[in-house]
């Protein structure tokens, strides 16, 4: 199974900073997203990182807000702009293995306060 | 918004007995995969179940899946007070290019 680890763990940050987490897979692997996990609530898609071209975002989320890279196949990485305490959050990368429809792996997320 | 719905929400009971919880979705799907959350970390992957599967085993664990009443279950059996944590379902459908749709989850809690 693939073996993702992000940076930093967790962070502090005050408003109007922005942050930047990064993502690394130990495989190549096609695909990769991040999900945004409020207190005390499920995982949602923030965007699928696309390598080569820029992030597809989903609804409610916009790039200027949460600008991504993918320079190559094994990393990714995710900033948070201009941040406000509801930024408040644990953000985790994932990838699926061996394609789009088999087991899909998450990083140990990256639990993010804003002051 | 949330593809699956989790019941229950909370689930309470001591070790050694049984946990099932039931995860409902909207549309057709092709996998349906089910994690583990400990105190706000990662995701621990458990099983991924596909559209032409019913039933799929693993260790402690037993997962169902009914296509035509669109719902799934996890079952853990001889639970230890280790296996604390939040539960999730997650659904990837064909057209979804790997993006999967989170339910909201269920809080189990094993007292020794």
């Amino acid at each position: 199974s693939a073996v993702i680890s992000q940076k930093p763990s967790r962070d502090i940050c005050q408003r109007g900073t922005s942050l930047t987490i990064q993502c690394q897979v130990d495989s190549q692997v096609t695909m990769m997203f991040w999900y945004r996990q409020q207190p005390g609530q499920s995982l949602t898609l923030i965007a699928t990182a696309n390598q080569g071209s820029e992030a597809t975002y989903e609804s409610g989320f916009v790039i200027d807000k949460f600008p991504i890279s993918r320079p190559n196949l094994t990393f990714s990485t995710l900033t948070v702009s201009n941040m406000s305490p509801e930024d408040s959050s644990i953000y985790l990368c994932s990838a699926p293995e061996l394609g789009a429809y088999n087991e899909q792996f998450f990083g140990p997320g990256t639990r993010l306060t804003v002051l | 918004s949330q593809q699956g719905e989790e019941d229950p929400q909370a689930l309470s009971i001591q070790e050694g007995e049984n946990a099932t919880m039931n995860c409902s979705y909207k549309t057709s799907i092709n996998n349906l995969q089910w994690y583990r959350q400990n105190s706000g970390r990662g995701l621990v992957h458990l099983i991924l179940i596909r559209s032409n599967e019913r039933e799929k085993h693993s260790g402690r664990l037993r997962v169902t899946l009914d296509t035509s009443k669109k719902s799934s279950s996890l079952l853990i059996t001889a639970s230890r007070a280790a296996d604390t944590a939040s539960y999730f379902c997650a659904t990837g459908t064909t057209d979804s290019w790997g993006k999967l749709q989170f339910g909201a989850g269920t809080q189990v809690v094993v007292t020794p």
